[in-house]
Protein backbone atom coordinates (compact mmCIF):
# COMPACT_ATOMS: atom_id res chain seq x y z
CA UNK A 1 0.00 0.00 0.00
CA UNK A 2 1.59 3.71 -1.16
CA UNK A 3 0.58 4.67 2.34
CA UNK A 4 -2.16 8.32 2.86
CA UNK A 5 -2.07 10.33 -0.18
CA UNK A 6 -3.05 13.64 -0.07
CA UNK A 7 -3.12 16.42 -3.11
CA UNK A 8 -1.94 18.84 -3.94
CA UNK A 9 1.29 19.29 -1.84
CA UNK A 10 1.31 22.90 -2.15
CA UNK A 11 -2.00 24.86 -2.67
CA UNK A 12 -1.55 29.48 -3.06
CA UNK A 13 -4.47 31.02 -3.65
CA UNK A 14 -6.03 34.47 -2.97
CA UNK A 15 -8.65 35.41 -0.20
CA UNK A 16 -12.28 34.49 -1.27
CA UNK A 17 -11.65 31.85 -3.54
CA UNK A 18 -12.40 28.12 -3.13
CA UNK A 19 -10.12 25.71 -1.97
CA UNK A 20 -10.37 21.68 -2.01
CA UNK A 21 -8.01 19.32 -0.44
CA UNK A 22 -8.42 15.95 -1.66
CA UNK A 23 -6.81 12.21 0.77
CA UNK A 24 -6.75 8.78 -0.07
CA UNK A 25 -6.64 6.44 3.10
CA UNK A 26 -4.88 3.16 3.60
CA UNK A 27 -7.29 0.25 2.11
CA UNK A 28 -8.96 -1.11 5.02
CA UNK A 29 -8.81 1.55 7.42
CA UNK A 30 -12.12 2.37 8.87
CA UNK A 31 -11.23 6.09 10.52
CA UNK A 32 -10.33 8.92 8.28
CA UNK A 33 -8.87 12.26 10.15
CA UNK A 34 -8.54 15.54 8.91
CA UNK A 35 -6.07 17.77 11.13
CA UNK A 36 -4.57 21.43 10.70
CA UNK A 37 -1.28 22.25 11.76
CA UNK A 38 0.21 25.39 12.74
CA UNK A 39 2.93 26.60 14.93
CA UNK A 40 0.78 28.35 17.01
CA UNK A 41 -1.88 25.87 18.07
CA UNK A 42 0.32 22.98 17.36
CA UNK A 43 -1.90 19.81 15.25
CA UNK A 44 -5.73 20.70 15.53
CA UNK A 45 -8.32 17.79 14.87
CA UNK A 46 -10.76 19.47 12.37
CA UNK A 47 -13.04 16.57 12.18
CA UNK A 48 -12.94 12.65 12.08
CA UNK A 49 -14.74 9.67 9.80
CA UNK A 50 -16.03 6.57 10.65
CA UNK A 51 -16.77 4.05 8.01
CA UNK A 52 -17.77 7.13 5.97
CA UNK A 53 -20.14 8.95 8.43
CA UNK A 54 -18.69 11.93 10.11
CA UNK A 55 -18.64 11.41 13.95
CA UNK A 56 -16.62 14.66 15.24
CA UNK A 57 -16.61 17.91 13.84
CA UNK A 58 -16.49 19.64 16.77
CA UNK A 59 -12.80 21.10 15.38
CA UNK A 60 -13.74 22.58 12.45
CA UNK A 61 -13.45 26.29 12.94
CA UNK A 62 -16.81 27.88 11.13
CA UNK A 63 -19.13 27.28 8.63
CA UNK A 64 -16.45 28.09 5.70
CA UNK A 65 -15.07 24.81 6.13
CA UNK A 66 -16.93 21.37 4.71
CA UNK A 67 -15.79 18.10 4.44
CA UNK A 68 -16.93 14.65 3.01
CA UNK A 69 -16.55 11.32 2.01
CA UNK A 70 -18.36 9.92 -0.83
CA UNK A 71 -16.31 6.11 -0.61
CA UNK A 72 -14.23 4.80 1.55
CA UNK A 73 -11.04 5.47 -0.90
CA UNK A 74 -11.76 9.25 -0.92
CA UNK A 75 -12.53 12.51 1.34
CA UNK A 76 -12.42 16.08 0.50
CA UNK A 77 -11.66 19.15 2.98
CA UNK A 78 -13.37 22.13 1.44
CA UNK A 79 -12.53 25.80 2.60
CA UNK A 80 -15.02 28.39 1.07
CA UNK A 81 -14.20 31.26 1.24
CA UNK A 82 -10.59 31.35 1.62
CA UNK A 83 -9.10 33.72 3.85
CA UNK A 84 -5.10 34.40 5.08
CA UNK A 85 -5.79 32.93 9.17
CA UNK A 86 -6.81 29.85 6.86
CA UNK A 87 -2.74 29.23 5.83
CA UNK A 88 -1.45 25.92 7.32
CA UNK A 89 -0.55 22.58 6.97
CA UNK A 90 -3.33 20.07 6.49
CA UNK A 91 -3.30 16.73 6.85
CA UNK A 92 -4.96 13.63 6.72
CA UNK A 93 -5.01 10.93 8.52
CA UNK A 94 -6.33 7.22 8.81
CA UNK A 95 -6.36 4.31 10.94
CA UNK A 96 -8.12 0.62 12.41
CA UNK A 97 -9.69 2.52 15.63
CA UNK A 98 -9.84 5.95 16.46
CA UNK A 99 -7.29 5.95 19.51
CA UNK A 100 -4.92 2.72 17.82
CA UNK A 101 -1.49 4.12 15.40
CA UNK A 102 -2.49 7.13 12.89
CA UNK A 103 -0.91 6.80 9.48
CA UNK A 104 -0.32 10.59 8.11
CA UNK A 105 0.30 11.97 4.51
CA UNK A 106 2.46 14.40 3.68
CA UNK A 107 0.33 17.06 4.05
CA UNK A 108 -0.89 19.85 1.89
CA UNK A 109 0.69 23.25 2.39
CA UNK A 110 -1.80 25.66 1.68
CA UNK A 111 -1.73 29.85 1.45
CA UNK A 112 -3.96 32.16 1.50
CA UNK A 113 -2.69 35.36 0.24
CA UNK B 1 -10.80 19.35 28.99
CA UNK B 2 -7.69 17.17 28.54
CA UNK B 3 -4.18 18.70 27.88
CA UNK B 4 -0.99 17.22 26.83
CA UNK B 5 1.94 19.71 27.81
CA UNK B 6 5.43 19.00 25.89
CA UNK B 7 8.79 20.35 27.20
CA UNK B 8 10.27 21.89 26.39
CA UNK B 9 9.19 23.64 23.28
CA UNK B 10 12.92 23.80 21.34
CA UNK B 11 15.63 21.98 21.79
CA UNK B 12 19.17 22.36 19.89
CA UNK B 13 22.24 20.25 21.23
CA UNK B 14 25.03 18.74 19.55
CA UNK B 15 25.59 15.59 17.92
CA UNK B 16 26.60 13.63 20.76
CA UNK B 17 24.35 14.53 23.20
CA UNK B 18 22.00 13.52 25.80
CA UNK B 19 18.36 14.77 25.72
CA UNK B 20 15.07 13.82 27.89
CA UNK B 21 11.74 15.69 26.82
CA UNK B 22 8.34 15.52 28.31
CA UNK B 23 4.94 15.10 27.86
CA UNK B 24 3.10 15.52 30.90
CA UNK B 25 -0.83 15.68 32.09
CA UNK B 26 -3.20 15.92 35.01
CA UNK B 27 -5.31 13.50 33.53
CA UNK B 28 -5.29 9.64 32.95
CA UNK B 29 -4.59 7.87 29.45
CA UNK B 30 -5.08 4.51 29.15
CA UNK B 31 -2.19 4.57 26.44
CA UNK B 32 0.14 6.88 24.89
CA UNK B 33 2.03 7.08 21.62
CA UNK B 34 4.87 8.93 20.33
CA UNK B 35 5.47 10.66 17.04
CA UNK B 36 8.48 11.97 15.56
CA UNK B 37 7.45 14.52 12.42
CA UNK B 38 10.79 15.72 9.96
CA UNK B 39 10.73 18.69 7.85
CA UNK B 40 7.91 18.50 4.97
CA UNK B 41 5.91 14.99 6.02
CA UNK B 42 3.41 13.63 8.60
CA UNK B 43 4.06 12.46 11.95
CA UNK B 44 4.93 8.55 11.97
CA UNK B 45 4.40 6.61 15.07
CA UNK B 46 7.25 5.58 17.11
CA UNK B 47 6.23 4.20 19.78
CA UNK B 48 3.01 3.31 21.38
CA UNK B 49 3.30 2.46 25.54
CA UNK B 50 0.05 1.55 27.69
CA UNK B 51 1.29 0.06 31.00
CA UNK B 52 2.22 2.28 33.99
CA UNK B 53 5.30 2.36 34.44
CA UNK B 54 6.62 0.70 31.24
CA UNK B 55 9.67 1.43 29.43
CA UNK B 56 10.71 0.23 25.85
CA UNK B 57 13.90 0.93 23.67
CA UNK B 58 13.81 1.48 20.42
CA UNK B 59 17.55 1.85 19.48
CA UNK B 60 18.97 5.08 21.07
CA UNK B 61 15.27 6.36 22.25
CA UNK B 62 14.17 5.35 25.44
CA UNK B 63 10.58 5.87 26.30
CA UNK B 64 8.64 5.82 29.70
CA UNK B 65 5.14 6.04 30.67
CA UNK B 66 4.69 7.56 34.15
CA UNK B 67 3.55 4.94 37.21
CA UNK B 68 -0.07 6.39 36.93
CA UNK B 69 -0.57 6.62 33.60
CA UNK B 70 -0.28 10.70 33.63
CA UNK B 71 3.01 11.62 31.70
CA UNK B 72 5.71 9.85 29.42
CA UNK B 73 9.49 10.68 29.17
CA UNK B 74 11.46 10.06 25.61
CA UNK B 75 15.15 9.81 26.21
CA UNK B 76 17.52 10.00 23.48
CA UNK B 77 21.34 9.04 23.74
CA UNK B 78 23.85 10.05 21.64
CA UNK B 79 22.00 12.54 19.77
CA UNK B 80 22.46 12.39 15.94
CA UNK B 81 21.57 14.88 13.07
CA UNK B 82 19.11 12.30 11.60
CA UNK B 83 17.02 12.73 15.08
CA UNK B 84 16.32 16.14 14.04
CA UNK B 85 12.69 17.09 13.87
CA UNK B 86 9.39 17.76 15.60
CA UNK B 87 8.38 14.91 18.55
CA UNK B 88 4.80 14.70 19.46
CA UNK B 89 2.70 12.77 22.24
CA UNK B 90 -0.54 11.95 21.92
CA UNK B 91 -2.93 10.37 24.79
CA UNK B 92 -5.84 7.93 24.61
CA UNK B 93 -8.46 9.60 27.42
CA UNK B 94 -10.99 6.22 26.93
CA UNK B 95 -13.40 8.14 27.84
CA UNK B 96 -17.06 8.28 26.29
CA UNK B 97 -18.22 7.40 22.88
CA UNK B 98 -16.34 9.51 21.25
CA UNK B 99 -12.87 8.43 21.54
CA UNK B 100 -10.42 10.29 20.07
CA UNK B 101 -6.65 10.94 20.40
CA UNK B 102 -5.29 14.81 22.82
CA UNK B 103 -2.17 15.66 21.10
CA UNK B 104 0.49 17.60 22.68
CA UNK B 105 2.29 20.61 20.81
CA UNK B 106 5.33 19.25 20.43
CA UNK B 107 9.35 19.09 21.22
CA UNK B 108 11.24 20.35 18.29
CA UNK B 109 14.54 19.14 18.38
CA UNK B 110 17.23 20.14 16.10
CA UNK B 111 20.99 17.88 16.19
CA UNK B 112 23.39 19.99 15.16
CA UNK B 113 26.87 17.82 13.77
Amino acid sequence: DAGVIQSPRHEVTEMGQEVTLRCKPISGHDYLFWYRQTMMRGLELLIYFNNNVPIDDSGMPEDRFSAKMPNASFSTLKIQPSEPRDSAVYFCASSFLPVTEAFFGQGTRLTVV
Amino acid sequence: TQLLEQSPQFLSIQEGENLTVYCNSSSVFSSLQWYRQEPGEGPVLLVTVVTGGEVKKLKRLTFQFGDARKDSSLHITAAQPGDTGLYLCAGDPNAGNNRKLIWGLGTSLAVNP
